[in-house]
């Protein structure tokens, strides 16, 4: 089973901030927080991830609560490309433990 | 710009025949996963190798599927004989040990009839 939470869906208008939340409250101390999406009919992408600490890169930012049990994915300025499905995986970091484990995720869809 | 291919991109077959996917790892990745996606199921993994060797298959009927990579720049998933249920589309992805990110192919769309 996932080990995290999401919403099945949101709306976005075209322009603004979209804001994908994510629980994951039995996270351990040495598993990572990944997002990836999913665009209709293509495989998935990495977004980004991260341990405790705020991640930024050239897609989105990445904003872990202290505690570390739930977590916002943040697409600064959504266009309608950015339509997909987002997950929200938690793993330890590295090939060691190669898998993902891919969730329901949120359709997140952004309209003009 | 490196990516993961996969061929063919379609398949259309009928129950019990042989279909055999290619993966096209990026050059230098030594992990390979094959992933199959339902609507019912979503994404579930069903091999994953490092090296060119299988670390997990457990997510594989063992019974219809086989999954090698026979050298370094392919992959292969076989499934025989195939049935209706099969059909789903597979994704190949490709990554470094030491990496936190999966590069994903376009995927095979299986239709078994």
């Amino acid at each position: 089973d996932a080990k995290t939470t999401q919403p099945t869906s949101m709306d976005c208008a075209e322009g603004r901030a979209a804001n994908l939340p994510c629980n994951h409250s039995t996270i351990s101390g040495n598993e990572y927080v990944y997002w990836y999406r999913q665009i209709h009919s293509q495989g998935p992408q990495y977004i980004i991830h991260g341990l405790k600490n705020n991640e930024t890169n050239e897609m989105a930012s990445l904003i872990i609560t202290e505690d570390r049990k739930s977590s916002t994915l943040i697409l600064p300025h959504a266009t309608l490309r950015d339509t997909a499905v987002y997950y929200c995986i938690v793993r330890v970091a590295g090939g060691s433990q190669g898998n993902l484990i891919f969730g329901k995720g949120t359709k997140l869809s952004v309209k003009p | 710009d490196a990516r993961v291919t996969q061929t063919p991109r379609d398949k259309v077959t009928e129950m019990g025949q042989e279909v055999t996917m290619r993966c096209q790892p990026i050059l230098g990745h030594n992990t390979v996963f094959w992933y199959r996606q339902t609507m019912m199921q979503g994404l579930e993994l069903l091999a994953y190798f490092r090296n060119r060797a299988p670390l997990d298959d457990s997510g594989m009927p063992k019974d219809r599927f086989s999954a090698e990579m026979p050298d370094a720049t392919l992959a292969t998933l076989k499934i025989q004989p195939s049935e209706p249920r099969d059909s789903a589309v597979y994704f190949c992805a490709s990554g470094l040990v030491a990496s936190n990110e999966q590069f994903f192919g376009p995927g095979t769309r299986l239709t078994v009839l």
